[in-house]
């Protein structure tokens, strides 16, 4: 079946240390997003996609960064310098970024905490 | 300012009791999308509807209805008949045509329905 892969489903990440999130799509989408989730504040945008090789900054992309190198992944890593990284992390697709009627399709979700 | 209000942060009802979630939004666009999406706990938002700007008919799946009016800006879900696998957040979203496929969220609603 088509659909967004996250993994892991888990992660702890030590003070200082940068972990990557990964996020693959069979959908044969153009548009990968990844989101932030806490508590009370719905889902924030961190970086979004287009096309392969180009990425923009969403609302909160400070402390993370992004790749895509390929169609089909969309790697997010969180660096030392997101002092706050404890969170549920979605990562979606849609069929083209430019097309404001598609719904986006989401992943199970990455929970990151802090030791 | 908040482009997606949804204001009831949480709700309990009785099974078999009926529920309707509100959603207010805000936008200068002629042209756009909105969207609920429903998230278990497992973690993964499913979508549920999507309705365009230009179609302000009702619609009803099952136990499931949407109730969009432009004239309050809002888009409002209605459970009829609810079960306990109804339990779930609950998200309004909306994509503005001038934008492309960036979402707005609301910052979601609890539903948790009692046996």
């Amino acid at each position: 079946d088509g659909g967004i892969t996250q993994s892991p489903k888990y992660l702890f990440r030590k003070e200082g240390q940068n972990v990557t999130l990964s996020c693959e799509q069979n959908l044969n989408h153009d548009a990968m997003y990844w989101y932030r989730q806490d508590p009370g504040q719905g889902l924030r945008l961190i970086y979004y996609s287009q096309i392969v090789n180009d990425f923009q900054k969403g609302d909160i992309a400070e402390g993370y960064s992004v790749s895509r190198e390929k169609k089909e992944s969309f790697p997010l890593t969180v660096t030392s310098a997101q002092k706050n990284p404890t969170a549920f992390y979605l990562c979606a697709s849609s069929p083209r970024q430019s097309l404001s009627n598609q719904p986006q399709h989401f992943g199970d979700g990455t929970r990151l905490s802090i030791l | 300012a908040q482009k997606v209000t949804q204001a009831q942060t949480e709700i309990s009802v009785v099974e078999k009791e009926d529920v309707t979630l509100d959603c207010v939004y805000e936008t200068r666009d002629t042209t756009y999308y909105l969207f609920w999406y429903k998230q278990p706990p497992s973690g993964e938002l499913v979508f549920l509807i999507r309705r365009n700007s230009f179609d302000e008919q009702n619609e009803i799946s099952g136990r499931y209805s949407w109730n969009f009016q432009k004239s309050t800006s809002s888009f409002n879900f209605t459970i009829t008949a609810s079960q306990v696998v109804d339990s779930a957040v609950y998200f309004c979203a909306l994509s503005e045509a001038t934008v492309g496929n960036q979402f707005y969220f609301g910052t979601g609603t609890s539903l948790t329905v009692i046996p």
